[in-house]
């Protein structure tokens, strides 16, 4: 099955600094990719998604980027401010068409 | 169009008794996926069903735990003989259909915490 890595758990930055959280997949044959947000004591809801035709997907501070030869992905977020702290998963598509999660990255934004 | 609907979300259960978690996709939403999270964890993969099957349980433990999604009404995760261990939320989500399919993603409930005390 798929397996999803996901570092680093835990990220601290600065208000106004970038946040990169990055993900390794196992299955080459993933081809779709989402990103959620948790923040305490709620469900997780989808930030953004990209699928295995397209490199980079940008939608406002966040963008993901994909690289299918080496399987991983990663999350950028600029500008960061203190109400993007929360947890961050990322997950692949298998062919049995359930997600896969990664483990999860807890970033704390410090004003 | 009303989102993932479960309930309880709140659930409290004396070690040995039955929980029953209840979870309505979204409208037009044929699949259906639960997973756990335990305190301070990730996403747990449980069980993957349609309407009237089980399409893949391989995260779900062999003991105690069952699920279903009949043709009317909402999918239920039961737990049996509940154990401090089980205590944790349980997130559904559903999708349209295959994810392999453009524009389709899925979406998650607001869960249910169970709590075994």
């Amino acid at each position: 099955g798929e397996n999803v890595e996901q570092h680093p758990s835990t990220l601290s930055v600065q208000e106004g600094d970038s946040a990169v959280i990055k993900c390794t997949y196992s299955d080459s044959a993933s081809n779709y990719f989402p990103w959620y947000k948790q923040e305490l004591g709620k469900r997780p809801q989808l930030i953004i998604d990209i699928r295995s035709n397209v490199g980079e997907k940008k939608d406002q501070r966040i963008a993901v980027t994909l690289n299918k030869t080496a399987k991983h992905f990663s999350l950028h977020i600029t500008e960061t401010q203190p109400e993007d702290s929360a947890v961050y998963f990322c997950a692949a598509y298998n062919a049995g068409n359930m997600l896969t999660f990664g483990g999860g990255t807890r970033l704390m934004v410090k004003p | 169009n009303a989102g993932v609907m479960q309930n309880p979300r709140h659930l409290v259960r004396r070690r040995g008794q039955e929980a029953r978690l209840r979870c309505s996709p979204m409208k037009g939403h044929s699949h259906v996926y639960w997973y756990r999270q335990l305190p301070e964890e990730g996403l747990k993969f449980m069980v993957y069903l349609q309407k009237e099957n089980i399409i893949d349980e391989s995260g779900m433990p062999k003991e105690r735990f069952s699920a279903e999604f009949p043709k009317e009404g909402p999918s239920i995760l039961r737990i049996q003989q509940v154990v401090r261990g089980d205590s944790a939320a349980y997130f559904c989500a559903s999708s349209p259909t295959l994810l392999t399919r453009g524009g389709n993603t899925i979406y998650f409930g607001e869960g249910s915490w169970l709590t075994v005390v």
